[in-house]
């Protein structure tokens, strides 16, 4: 059964710091991987999202890796802002391509000016 | 492009009463989630269509959760007797499912509370 980890559960980081959120998954046989954003009281939007036979998805200040061998992907912010506090969730799907996503508990992020 | 809409944003309802949760995802996507967020459980599948089929229900905890998706434009997610612990938010997201995944566009949510 597959099962994915967050770490660390939350984190606070002055202005202006490079940061990494990590993800690990027990299972490596997976179709992608997604990491979204859930603001308070919102739903998550989705940030980036790699493809199994991809290494790394980048999106402004935003890049993510995978690396499906050992069973880990980071997220990594430059320059964090103050609208960068969020809940971070990562997700993957299963290598049947089902559309079906396991989700990590998220790790929480604030950025403090 | 509206988004994922879900209605009601919050309900409040006593115990034993049936719940009707709504969600019209976006226009052009060919398949639904619905979801359940709590804190102690974290964010959790309970059920996906495609093309308006039920495919995976494996999630949905007991036989008092039923959804439907009588079309491609709406569905709903139905709590009967609905229970104390069945408080959580329940989310809907929409995706266009073919060769390729696309990411899931997630509605705001029902916060659903059971007194």
């Amino acid at each position: 059964k597959q099962e994915v980890t967050q770490i660390p559960a939350a984190l606070s980081v002055p202005e202006g710091e490079n940061l990494v959120l990590n993800c690990s998954f027990t299972d490596s046989a997976i179709y992608n991987l997604q990491w979204f954003r859930q603001d308070p009281g919102k739903g998550l939007t989705s940030l980036l999202l790699i493809q199994s036979s991809q290494r790394e998805q980048t999106s402004g200040r935003l890049n993510a890796s995978l690396d499906k061998s050992s069973g880990r992907s980071t997220l990594y912010i430059a320059a964090s802002q103050p609208g960068d506090s969020a809940t971070y969730l990562c997700a993957v799907s299963g290598s049947s391509n089902t559309g079906k996503l396991i989700f990590g508990q998220g790790t929480t992020l604030q950025v403090k000016p | 492009d509206a988004g994922v809409i879900q209605s009601p944003r919050h309900e409040v309802t006593e115990m034993g009463q049936e719940v009707t949760l709504r969600c019209k995802p976006i226009s052009g996507h060919n398949s639904l989630f619905w979801y359940r967020q709590t804190m102690m459980r974290g964010l959790e599948l309970l059920i996906y269509f495609n093309n308006n089929v039920p495919i995976d229900d494996s999630g949905m905890p007991e036989d008092r959760f039923s959804a439907k998706m009588p079309n491609a434009s709406f569905s709903t997610l139905k709590i009967q007797p609905s229970e104390p612990r069945d408080s959580a938010v329940y989310f809907c997201a929409s995706s266009f499912f073919g060769q390729m995944n696309q990411p899931q566009h997630f509605g705001d949510g029902t916060r659903l509370s059971i007194l």
